[in-house]
């Protein structure tokens, strides 16, 4: 098993949609947890850190389920300008001993 | 304020050539990050330092590759001899903290190895 798993996708949806995505995780000692969007050809960029309590950010809320080990990013009334590839990236262990795993990617297409 | 800044945004020599790609972390960030992307394996951590001190070159490839960070706003990350199969995009990326703060990427460099 991967340590970090996405659905590849593609997600296809319309505009205006409510869509939303997974990311697994194996070590359950995880502790830090991102969504970065990436466009194409270009370089990902932070979409929002993942709290333990839940998290929104006006469309977009993530949340974290740790009995299941898995973060979701859930997105509402979509837009074409989401339209990208939504890395996760987790992070476990502490000090020098930490480790980033980040996720393939789910790739987004929103469509008029 | 500027971001991270990588250079060359793109590379293109032959195979035995001796790469060399540079990034400027952003002003004040102590945690600098290299990363290898291509479609079949995604982002990959290759190394990453703390204060200019490398911590982690376990994603390094393999000995052609290697990184340094003379000071905290130069690094560098060369590949010789370089190879077909080295062909990506190398991202840099800075961050303040490591595991509680957003890493920032500079724009990649492209590189092809032909």
């Amino acid at each position: 098993r991967k340590e970090v798993e996405q659905d590849p996708g593609p997600f296809n949806v319309p505009e205006g949609a409510t869509v939303a995505f997974n990311c697994t995780y194996s070590n359950s000692a995880s502790q830090s947890f991102f969504w970065y969007r990436q466009d194409c050809r270009k370089e990902p960029k932070l979409l929002m850190s993942v709290y333990s309590s839940g998290n929104e950010d006006g469309r977009f809320t993530a949340q974290l389920n740790r009995a299941s080990q898995y973060i979701s990013l859930l997105i509402r009334d979509s837009k074409l300008s989401d339209s990208a590839t939504y890395l996760c990236v987790v992070i476990s262990g502490a000090g020098n001993n930490r480790k980033l795993i980040w996720g393939l990617g789910t790739s987004l297409a929103v469509n008029p | 304020d500027a971001g991270v800044i990588q250079s060359p945004r793109h590379e293109v020599t032959e195979m035995g050539q001796e790469v060399t790609l540079r990034c400027k972390p952003i002003s004040g960030h102590d945690y600098l990050f290299w990363y290898r992307q291509t479609m079949m394996r995604g982002l990959e951590l290759l190394i990453y330092f703390n204060n200019n001190v490398p911590i982690d070159d376990s994603g390094m490839p393999e000995d052609r590759f290697s990184a340094k960070m003379p000071n905290a706003s130069f690094s560098t990350l060369k590949i010789q001899p370089s190879e077909p199969r080295d062909s990506a995009v190398y991202f840099c990326a800075s961050s303040f903290k490591y595991s509680n703060q957003p890493q920032h990427f500079g724009d990649g460099t492209r590189l092809s190895i032909l």
